[in-house]
């Protein structure tokens, strides 16, 4: 099965930081990674898929990219309301998988 | 636009079946295009995916999982469903349920809220 690996697995940051986080998948899954937000105590939201594609109603400031093993999600200028868990999920082939996760703290 | 909700026992006795099902509201489940699927989130952890149905029943499942896994389809109720044999108190979780798109193999959107299923005696 594919592994998809985030880093880092958490970070600080404040209100207007720009934030990047990295999925490495353990093979090439072409364009087939998709990015997921989680708050606590809710289900996860698509945020991306393909790679880049935004999920109708998800705020400009989140963009992805990335092909083959290397993936980034990055958001601009972080707002209050992004502070969460975000993770990746690659679709190239079965199994399914989704990475770890990474924690978007407070600074 | 389409909703899921979970549904089952939220107590699990150890080496019993779990039993979930999801009710989807606000549009098909037969509609083509989309597969169905269970994901897992134990207390504190990251997710897990346990499998995939489509309408017709065509099913995919994790290999970790598959010895005991089976989701099902009931497209006149607008539900599917899910049943975990043998359980342990490693299958404690949060369970999801989610409409994959697109139909062969994708992403998740939308999910249900979860339920809590803890595996105890």
């Amino acid at each position: 099965a594919i592994q998809l690996t985030h880093s880092p697995s958490s970070l600080s940051a404040s209100v207007g930081d720009r934030v990047t986080i990295t999925c490495r998948a353990s093979q090439g899954i072409s364009s087939a990674l998709a990015w997921y937000q989680q708050k606590p105590g809710k289900p996860p939201k698509l945020l991306i898929y393909d790679v880049s594609i935004l999920e109708g109603g998800v705020p400009s400031r989140f963009s992805g990219s990335g092909s083959g093993t290397d993936f980034t999600l990055t958001i601009s200028s972080l707002q209050p309301e992004d502070f969460a868990t975000y993770y990746c999920q690659h679709f190239n082939r079965y199994p399914l998988g989704f990475g770890g996760g990474t924690k978007v703290e407070i600074k | 636009q389409v909703q899921l909700q979970e549904s089952g026992p939220g107590l699990v006795k150890p080496s019993e079946t779990l039993s979930l099902t999801c009710t989807v509201s606000g549009g098909s489940i037969s509609s083509i295009g989309y597969y169905w699927g269970w994901i897992r989130q134990p207390p504190g952890k990251g997710l897990e995916w346990i499998g995939s149905i489509y309408y017709s029943g065509s099913t995919y499942y994790d290999p970790s999982l598959k010895s005991r896994v089976t989701i099902s389809v009931d497209t006149s109720k607008n539900q599917f469903s899910l049943k975990l044999s043998s359980v342990t108190a490693a299958d404690t979780a949060i369970y999801y349920c989610a409409r994959q798109i697109p139909a062969a193999i994708g992403w998740f959107a939308p999910w249900g809220q979860g339920t809590l299923v803890t595996v105890s005696s």
